[in-house]
Formats: C-alpha cells, sequence, structure tokens
C-alpha cells in the first residue's frame, strides 16, 4: 500500500457526461500529479499540483481540469467525454521540497478506471 | 519527441533464475531515473531509482544499472520468484521538472 487512495475505483459513464476523480496523497506529500494510462498510449503525465498551485503540465486536454485544495487532497475534472478517455487514471504524491528541480520518488495510487460507453 | 522505451517486450524466465530487463531513454538531460512494477489491476509500484550521477544502485534483490554513455537502464532481479510477475516500467525525468516520462513497458513472465 502506497498510502496514496483514489476514489471512484471504477466508473462507468456516457459520451458527453463529465466526471470527478479524487485522490488524497500520502501524509507530508505536497506534490500530487495525474497520469493517464491507455493502452495505446501507455503512462502519461497530465498535471502537477504543489501546494494548492498548477506547478507543471503535461499532455492534459483542455477539457480535463485539475485542482488542489487546502487540505491537499486533489481532483481531475474530465467533462464532455468522449470514448477516447476510457483510460487508467493515476494519481501519485511526492514530497515536493525538490523546488521543481526533479528527482523525486513518486508513489502511486491504486488508480480509477473510466469506462466511457 | 521524447521517448523512454519504444516497445513492450515480454520477458520469460524460470523461477529462481536471473532476470534484465532493459530500457532505453532519448533525452540525454535526463538525471532522475526510476522503475515501476504495475501487477494487473494495480497501480505502478516503486521498485528502485538512481541519479546520473551513479551508475549503479542495489537493493533487496533488485539493481539498477545506468550507462548514461549509450542511454540505458536495465534492472537486475535476483532469483526470480512467481511474485516477480508483472509488467515493469522505466520513466525518467531531467533536471528542471518533477515530471515522469514512462516507457511502454516489459512484461515479466517467471514459471515454475
Amino acid at each position: 500500500d502506497s498510502g496514496v487512495t483514489q476514489t471512484p475505483k471504477h466508473l462507468i459513464t456516457a459520451t458527453g457526461q463529465r466526471v470527478t476523480l479524487r485522490c488524497s496523497p500520502r501524509s507530508g506529500d505536497l506534490s500530487v500529479y495525474w497520469y493517464q494510462q491507455s493502452l495505446d498510449q501507455g503512462l502519461q503525465f497530465l498535471i502537477q499540483y504543489y501546494n494548492g498551485e498548477e506547478r507543471a503540465k503535461g499532455n492534459i486536454l483542455e477539457r480535463f481540469s485539475a485542482q488542489q485544495f487546502p487540505d491537499l487532497h486533489s481532483e481531475l475534472n474530465l467533462s464532455s467525454l468522449e470514448l477516447g478517455d476510457s483510460a487508467l487514471y493515476f494519481c501519485a504524491s511526492s514530497v515536493g521540497d525538490g523546488g521543481g528541480r526533479g528527482g523525486e520518488t513518486q508513489y502511486f495510487g491504486p488508480g480509477t478506471r473510466l469506462l466511457v460507453l | 519527441g521524447e521517448s523512454v522505451g519504444l516497445h513492450l517486450p515480454t520477458l520469460s524466465v524460470q523461477e529462481g533464475d536471473n532476470s534484465i530487463i532493459n530500457c532505453a531513454y532519448s533525452n540525454s538531460a535526463s538525471d532522475y531515473f526510476i522503475w515501476y512494477k504495475q501487477e494487473s489491476g494495480k497501480g505502478p509500484q516503486f521498485i528502485i531509482d538512481i541519479r546520473s550521477n551513479m551508475d549503479k544502485r542495489q537493493g533487496q534483490r533488485v539493481t539498477v544499472l545506468l550507462n548514461k554513455t549509450v542511454k540505458h537502464l536495465s534492472l537486475q532481479i535476483a532469483a526470480t520468484q512467481p511474485g516477480d510477475s508483472a509488467v515493469y516500467f522505466c520513466a525518467e525525468s531531467s533536471y528542471n521538472t518533477d515530471k515522469l516520462i514512462f516507457g511502454t513497458g516489459t512484461r515479466l513472465q517467471v514459471f515454475p
């Protein structure tokens, strides 16, 4: 158990809908990351938050957004869902004291499996 | 573009043998490398990491080797066990970012 929790475990929804995925980082970790894992793209970095503020952005669609709250949990919002958004979504956390200079071990949660029908 | 490990091979080994999983990376500015194990239905699990100022690091039954000259990373698992069966990913990051770039992974199958 990595100490990172994610809910829900599974999510089934229809095209055009909006969903929210939730993540709680390990105790003491200030950085939260979101990754998408699909069969054809592998694990792709979406976005990083550090202590409530966006720190880095990856290949995140404009239909997707995220935020990190004062209690450090994070939510990933996916809207106008398309079939191709079906994937595993992982949250990871790290201590975050590296100032964005890399080299921090990231610990992953169990993921949320999203199926868009 | 950036890439780490361009294919998903399968490595089959007999229980008790040593396993070597390889990974090629393309960004010469990468200075932190990490190996994850992912079992079916679970999230990636941290195994071991290494920084670019080192060429070898050992953990419990695992060793990571880094060859910066040819941009190659390997994970060695000693005395492979059935519980080691999983997909193994290498990932990298460079000095100015925390984000990890993942390879496509290698599936390790352990036979009794």
